[in-house]
């Protein structure tokens, strides 16, 4: 298997527009989680996902972000529109819906807002 | 809550020491699993080891070693005879069983730097 895919591997963008990131998790993974890691905050929980339904969203920051999984194999998070304070490596992860297996991770996003 | 504390936020060693890297977590929950993760410096997240609450034999896997002891709540990794590749920044994870057991808290993690 691939492992987690995600793309673009980076993404310098204005603040102000819309950046989307994108997630193709493991084949057969039932649970789609999305972090970030910034310096000051470590690694955040944002959102995550069982069989393509979020389950838990009170990691995303603000209205500006939101993110969907409209099938199992594809996932994306968006910010809209994007500020400085956005810059953060993004990363998504997936596992097996088996507590405690461990999750896979994407090799991240790292998103510049300039 | 649950919470996760690696209060080293860097250590450096020479290389062929022995580093032990700290992590102290907190949980209500008596059924849990521990986790450790390595990040080397090209970015992607690197599954080590992961422990649930109710085994707390410690485990060894050639250099590494780690040591589980509920009564501190703590997990601590251990690499002897370090070496320049070891260097990297080491997680550690917490996932409860109650509350959305999928998934993992992170701590801030440990930078270690390992010198030839």
């Amino acid at each position: 298997d691939a492992g987690v895919i995600q793309s673009p591997r980076h993404e310098v963008t204005e603040m102000g527009q819309e950046v989307t990131l994108r997630c193709k998790p493991i084949s057969g993974h039932d649970y789609l989680f999305w972090y970030r890691q910034t310096m000051m905050r470590g690694l955040e929980l944002l959102i995550y996902f069982n069989n393509n339904v979020p389950i838990d969203d009170s990691g995303m920051p603000e209205d500006r972000f939101s993110a969907k999984m409209p099938n199992a194999s594809f996932s994306t998070l968006k910010i809209q529109p994007s500020e400085p304070r956005d810059s953060a490596v993004y990363f998504c992860a997936s596992s097996l819906a088996r507590w405690g297996t461990e999750a896979f991770f994407g090799q991240g996003t790292r998103l510049t807002v300039v | 809550a649950q919470k996760v504390t690696q209060a080293q936020t860097e250590i450096s060693v020479v290389e062929k020491e022995d580093v032990t890297l700290d992590c102290v977590y907190e949980t209500r929950d008596t059924t849990y699993y521990l986790f450790w993760y390595k990040q080397p410096p090209s970015g992607e997240l690197v599954f080590l080891i992961r422990r649930n609450s109710f085994d707390e034999q410690n485990e060894i896997s050639g250099r590494y070693s780690w040591n589980f002891q509920k009564s501190t709540s703590s997990f601590n990794f251990t690499i002897t005879a370090s070496q320049v590749v070891d260097s990297a920044v080491y997680f550690c994870a917490l996932s409860e069983a109650w509350g959305g057991s999928e998934k993992l808290v992170f701590g801030k993690g440990t930078k270690l730097t390992v010198n030839p």
